[in-house]
């Protein structure tokens, strides 16, 4: 099985800060990998793809970057609104998640 | 405007089976890749079941597999799971998921809101 591990888990960070976060697949999975966000109680959201492909309508400040099996999501001037928690998805096999970072306020 | 609704959900007891609906509107359904998407309460995302744009592909998690059949009427734009044997840990809110292009195997652009199942007795 193809697993997904992000890091960190939880994230402390104030407005402005640039935040990264960390995906790494257990195998290769060349660049077919997504980040998406999600806000409690909604559908979560695709930022990126491929994986330094941006999302229409996703705000600059995300951006992400990678290939094989270590991939990173930054945001560059972290918002009130990207308070959320984080996934990477791969889908050169089948398809799986990690397990999700939540970005918290400091 | 692209939107996915899904319905079907509820309780069941463990065993039983319980049929999903995805109706979607806003774009031409047979040539996007659809998946089920499923996330426990207070836990992450785990894909369930993808099919491609035509129905003749179809790909499962394994903790679904033998149980779980997802399936697509293109006439009516709408993407189906059909889950038999439920256990409790199938309980979560079930997301139907448009992939952004044909092959089933690919980024998730557009979700519905999702349908609950609870599986127990």
């Amino acid at each position: 099985d193809l697993q997904m591990t992000q890091s960190p888990s939880t994230l402390s960070a104030s407005v402005g800060d640039r935040v990264t976060i960390s995906c790494r697949a257990s195998r290769s999975i060349g660049r077919w990998l997504a980040w998406y966000q999600q806000k409690p109680g909604k559908a979560p959201k695709l930022l990126m793809y491929k994986p330094s492909s941006l999302e229409s309508g996703v705000p600059s400040r995300f951006s992400g970057s990678g290939s094989e099996t270590e991939f990173t999501l930054t945001i560059d001037g972290l918002q009130p609104d990207d308070f959320a928690t984080y996934y990477c998805q791969q889908y050169n096999s089948a398809s799986s998640f990690g397990q999700g970072t939540k970005v918290e306020i400091k | 405007e692209v939107q996915l609704l899904e319905s079907g959900g509820g309780l069941v007891q463990p065993g039983g089976s319980l049929r999903l609906s995805c109706a979607t509107s806003g774009f031409i359904f047979d040539t996007f890749g659809m998946s089920w998407v499923r996330q426990a309460p207070g836990k992450g995302l785990e894909w369930v079941s993808c099919i491609s744009g035509s129905g003749d592909k179809t790909y499962y998690a394994d903790s679904v597999k033998g149980r779980f059949t997802i399936s697509r009427d293109n006439s009516k734009s709408t993407l189906f799971l059909q889950m038999t044997s439920l256990r409790a840990e199938d309980t979560a809110l079930y997301f139907c998921a448009k992939s952004r292009g044909n092959f089933p195997f690919d980024a998730f652009d557009m979700w519905g809101q999702g349908t609950m199942v609870t599986v127990s007795s």
